[in-house]
């Protein structure tokens, strides 16, 4: 079964307004990543999380985890034309690894 | 470095035959991975390596299997292929864990009618 969900599922916003997606998971984790693909490409790792962290920046992108309501969210901040694409939450639960289904994040110029 | 290949980019199967998808990386990293990706279900695990000649299973192994020979090269075999399988699939390596900061390749789209 899938571990992870996310929302929304698509979200459409203008360039530079900020962009939030919500992941939440089922089981206890060691890490958790984000992760972007652009139509028809391969994922590419935006950034992780370890389980005793609560927050993490880097550039334009913040992670949040609450390890106690199995959930995070990514903020993209400023948002460009180029950061449209579908974002992806995965969780490292040790023996087994699972994404979520995905936000389809589209900017429009 | 050409980072995570795969090969082909698509294929058409008949139901009933078999293949080989080809995934390498030239980053020296120790972990490799397979995905499919089906429409409106993200990406889920089939196989993964830790190592050359050690590979174990995933969330969605069956009709699939893998082997480790060398550590740039990890091929995934479809013995009989069903239309079931019919998906994206992705390769992925990584050197500090099994899944921590994975570089993917570009896809192998299947079509098995």
């Amino acid at each position: 079964s899938q571990q992870g969900e996310e929302d929304p599922q698509a979200l459409s916003i203008q360039e530079g307004e900020n962009a939030t997606m919500n992941c939440s998971y089922k089981t206890s984790i060691n890490n958790l990543q984000w992760y972007r693909q652009n139509s028809g490409r391969g994922l590419v790792h935006l950034i992780l999380i370890r389980s005793n962290e609560r927050e993490k920046h880097s550039g334009r992108l913040r992670v949040t985890l609450d390890t106690s309501k199995k959930s995070s969210s990514l903020l993209i901040t400023a948002s460009r034309a180029a950061d449209t694409a579908s974002y992806f939450c995965a969780t490292d639960a040790g023996n087994q690894f699972y994404f979520g289904t995905g936000t389809s994040l589209t900017v429009i110029p | 470095n050409a980072g995570v290949t795969q090969t082909p980019k698509f294929q058409v199967l008949k139901t009933g035959q078999s293949m080989t998808l080809q995934c390498a990386q030239d980053m020296n990293h120790e972990y490799m991975s397979w995905y499919r990706q089906d429409p409106g279900m993200g990406l889920r695990l089939i196989h993964y390596s830790v190592g050359a000649g050690i590979t174990d299973q995933g969330e969605v192994p069956n009709g699939y299997n893998v082997s480790r020979s060398t550590t740039e090269d990890f091929p995934l075999r479809l013995l009989s292929a069903a239309p079931s399988q019919t998906s994206v699939y992705f390769c992925a390596s990584s050197s500090d864990s099994p899944w921590e900061t994975q570089y993917f390749g570009p896809g192998t789209r299947l079509l098995v009618l």
